[in-house]
Order: C-alpha cells, then sequence, then structure tokens
C-alpha cells in the first residue's frame, strides 16, 4: 500500500528557511518521481518541484531560487527546503508520488 | 511557464445535473513522445487532491463513469454527468507535458 507522509515545523519565523519531509512507503524512489505542492489557505494548488526517480530535479520559476529538493532513497524520504520565507509561504505542503498518491500535508504557518 | 486557464470558477449544478469544465493551455500539451499529459484532479473539503482523469481521457481507478475527459492540443473538458453530492468541491487540471508543471486555478462545483 503507497503512503506518503508530510513532517516538519507547523510555525516557521519570517526570513527563516522551512524544511519539510516526505516519508514514503509502499514504492520505491528509484522507480518513481515525488511532486511537492503546496496549497495557501482558501486558495489553489501551486506546483513547487519534483525530484525524478533518476534523482534530478525541477523546479517551478517563481521558486527556483529559494527551493531544494533532495532525497535519501534508503531511507525512503523526500526533503524540501525553502529560505527566505515570507508569510505568503504559509501553505499545506503536500508531497505526491507522481501523478497519483498524495499525502495527508502538513500545514505550515510563516509567522512575522 | 504553461498557463491552464480553467472555466467557469465556479459551477452551480443541481443533483443529477451535467457539469462541464474547461482547461485551456497556453501552449499544446502534446509531448515529444506523442502522449498529452493532461489531469484531472477533484479537491474535496479538508482532503488532499484525488486523481480522477489521467492523459485527457483516461479514468483513474475506482473513478465512475460519469467523470470524461476529452480534448487535444490546448482545449480540455472534463465532463460530469448525473451530478451527486460527493462529486461537489474543487476540481483542478494538472499539466505534466512541460517543465515546471503547472495547475489550473480550479473550478468550484456547488449544489444549486
Amino acid at each position: 500500500q503507497v503512503q506518503l507522509k508530510e513532517s516538519g515545523p507547523v510555525l516557521v519565523q519570517a526570513s527563516e528557511t522551512l524544511s519539510l519531509t516526505c516519508t514514503v512507503s509502499g514504492f520505491s524512489l528509484t522507480n518513481y518521481g515525488v511532486i511537492w505542492v503546496r496549497q495557501p489557505p482558501g486558495k489553489g494548488l501551486e506546483w513547487m518541484g519534483i525530484i525524478w526517480r533518476n534523482g534530478n530535479t525541477d523546479y517551478n520559476s517563481a521558486l527556483k531560487s529559494r527551493l531544494s529538493i533532495n532525497r535519501d532513497t534508503s531511507k525512503s524520504q523526500v526533503f524540501l527546503k525553502m529560505n527566505s520565507l515570507q508569510t505568503d509561504d504559509t501553505a499545506i505542503y503536500y508531497c505526491t508520488r507522481e501523478i497519483e498518491d498524495w499525502g495527508q500535508g502538513v500545514m505550515v504557518t510563516v509567522s512575522s | 511557464d504553461v498557463v491552464l486557464t480553467q472555466t467557469p470558477v465556479s459551477l452551480l449544478i443541481s443533483l443529477g445535473g451535467q457539469a462541464s469544465i474547461s482547461c485551456r493551455s497556453s501552449q499544446s500539451l502534446v509531448h515529444s513522445n506523442g502522449n498529452t499529459y493532461l489531469h484531472w484532479y477533484l479537491q474535496k473539503p479538508g482532503q488532499s487532491p484525488q486523481l480522477l482523469i489521467y492523459q485527457v481521457s483516461n479514468r483513474f481507478s475506482g473513478i465512475p463513469d460519469r467523470f470524461s475527459g476529452s480534448g487535444s492540443g490546448t482545449d480540455f473538458t472534463l465532463k460530469i454527468s448525473r451530478v451527486e453530492p460527493e462529486d461537489l468541491g474543487v476540481y483542478y487540471c494538472l499539466q505534466r507535458t512541460h517543465n515546471p508543471n503547472t495547475f489550473g486555478a480550479g473550478t468550484k462545483l456547488e449544489l444549486k
């Protein structure tokens, strides 16, 4: 059974760095890509970036300068780091297996 | 980046009625391999998005045949026939042909 679970701090100060972990089970990170998507309260979905099964990455153009996605295949974990946080980075952050399976999301609030 | 324009922003439909949602792309979504990576999701209140239709017209596992997708190139449509209460929520299109991938802004389906 495929599962993805996001974890990380629920409150981050503005200007600091957000670090989130997506822990997966039921599939191998060398066989599927993992995507990060976020959703500000009451707004739509924003595609943030992907780490492909070969370890390559692609990022949303608007976030590229602040965002990095990495992984540890031995631990079945994917990591998101985004620096210089602002209050409009407040959102639910999801990780997904390609297009099919989604985690429950983690709500991150950026406080000024 | 590819811009996906979804219309309408919201839909008021009676139970048992039919809904149609348009997703238009700023450039062709036909990949160099000949496939078109345009997918449709439904996000019910308080839940993670769920995949309905992948690659334009293929229903995902467990999705009833009341949901159908069509289109080509830059113009795509999701139709929901015989609307049921569990169909309510926000519908999103996602293109994965071009990097970075992008979502449409969403269409909210509500009961009349």
